[in-house]
């Protein structure tokens, strides 16, 4: 089975800190995602990767940056992070482009 | 704009009330249209692909059905379990995004 580990469950960050969310995947899989979950709005792509050093906006990108330095980890980054950021955060990795996602159990950040 | 729209946004069934999930979708070009299942502090859990009008998916007591402009994903004699999140997202055009539904909420009680 595909795991997606995202490196926290939980993290409580103080508005203007640079914050780190950590995703590996352990399944040699070519594309990356991050997303953000809200009640009533869904899922909304933040970032995504289709390889490594590469990223493409998703759609909501403001107010964060990735990195995806090698194959299995992709790393989003709050640089100045806002309490409107307080969110689910969730990872997720597939295979090739159109085959299903697979997702880690999500990283719940408050940010006071 | 790709638009996803699930309906209801909350079902409660008793245990054995067979039911269906709504999505209706507004893509142009639709390449394939995906079922997750999110329990609570979880992420999603794929269940279903499809990706054509008349195509059918089975999985225990789910059943997921697609037209041209909706997906259905009928639950049969449903058990307490079944209760989660259901999350309907499409995907289309060129790209390699996906555009999530809000989810519908699903309560079985025994």
């Amino acid at each position: 089975d595909v795991k997606v580990t995202q490196s926290s469950r939980y993290l409580v960050k103080r508005t203007g800190e640079k914050v780190f969310l950590e995703c590996v995947q352990d399944m040699d899989h070519e594309n990356m995602f991050w997303y953000r979950q809200d009640p009533g709005l869904g899922l909304r792509l933040i970032y995504f990767s289709y390889d490594v050093k590469m990223k493409e906006k998703g759609d909501i990108p403001e107010g964060y940056s990735v990195s995806r330095e090698k194959k299995e980890r992709f790393s989003l980054i709050l640089e100045s992070a806002s309490t409107n950021q307080t969110s689910m955060y969730l990872c997720a990795s597939s295979y090739i482009r159109g085959s299903p996602l697979h997702f880690g159990n999500g990283t719940r950040l408050t940010v006071t | 704009e790709d638009q996803v729209t699930q309906s209801p946004e909350a079902l409660r069934l008793q245990e054995g009330e067979s039911s269906s999930l709504n999505c209706s979708y507004t893509v142009s070009g639709l390449r394939g249209l995906f079922w997750y299942r999110q329990d609570p502090g979880k992420g999603p859990e794929f269940l279903f692909t499809l990706y054509s009008a008349g195509e059918e998916k089975e999985k225990e007591r789910l059943k997921a059905t697609l037209t041209k402009k909706e997906s259905f994903l009928h639950i049969t004699a449903p058990k307490p379990e079944d209760s989660a999140t259901y999350l309907c997202a499409v995907q289309a055009g060129s790209g390699n995004k996906l555009v999530f539904g809000a989810g519908t909420i699903l309560r079985v009680k025994s």
